[in-house]
């Protein structure tokens, strides 16, 4: 069965400090990767997946297979990255598995 | 803000009664589906549709039920089976090629509460 943990329900740092969103899974085939993200009052949204190898807002994401992990990392976090970043794991069949979700706070 | 609707956006049930929560999505996606969120939990798959006139059990279906009659829409029912029925309901929809890792869209939410 496939699993994604997120071990932290609560993240805060200050404007301007490195971010990381720890994201591990399980798996037994080979894993395609999304972040989600969710600001106050706004829906649910893509922030990038792990096929793209894209960055967007200052974000990026490595799949690390061998230790099954897709950590979100931002060099310096902004105000306006606070918000519910959710891992999610799709299977073959178009399914996604997400994780419990961190609450990321930026403060000033 | 459109592409997918959910209405209401505040649904408050009597225990011992069934309610009706509507999706409608204009994106012409063939895949749709329902979430429900829970503080801590994140997102778990109640059901899904890939295709008009069929839909799966998804990994928490018990007390609920669905419908595909129609692509634009996907109505959840919330029954009185269904045990713990307070919470955040999403919606989403997608559009499978064949080559998975496919964006699904969701829309605003509707929040269910039992009083």
């Amino acid at each position: 069965a496939q699993r994604v943990t997120q071990p932290e329900k609560l993240l805060s740092v200050f404007k301007g400090a490195p971010v990381e969103l720890k994201c591990n899974y399980s798996y037994s085939g080979s894993p395609e990767l999304f972040w989600y993200v969710q600001y106050s009052r706004q829906r649910l949204q893509l922030l990038l997946r792990h096929i793209s190898r894209e960055s967007i807002k200052g974000f990026t994401a490595d799949l690390n297979k061998g230790e099954t992990s897709f950590h979100l990392k931002k060099p310096f976090a902004q105000e306006e990255d606070s918000a519910m970043y959710y891992c999610a794991l799709e299977n073959a069949g178009n399914m996604l598995t997400f994780g419990g979700g961190t609450r990321l706070m930026v403060k000033p | 803000d459109g592409g997918i609707t959910q209405s209401p956006k505040y649904l408050f049930r009597k225990e011992g009664q069934n309610v009706t929560l509507s999706c409608e999505q204009n994106l012409n996606h063939d895949a749709m589906y329902w979430y429900r969120q829970d503080p801590g939990q994140g997102l778990r798959l109640i059901y899904y549709s890939q295709i008009v006139n069929d839909f799966q059990k998804g990994d928490i279906a018990e007390g609920y039920s669905v419908s595909r009659e129609k692509k634009e829409s996907f109505p959840l029912t919330v029954t009185s089976a269904q045990k713990n029925p307070t919470a955040f309901y999403l919606c989403a929809s997608s559009e499978p090629s064949g080559v998975y890792h496919n964006e699904q869209f969701f829309g605003p939410g509707t929040r269910l509460t039992v009083l």
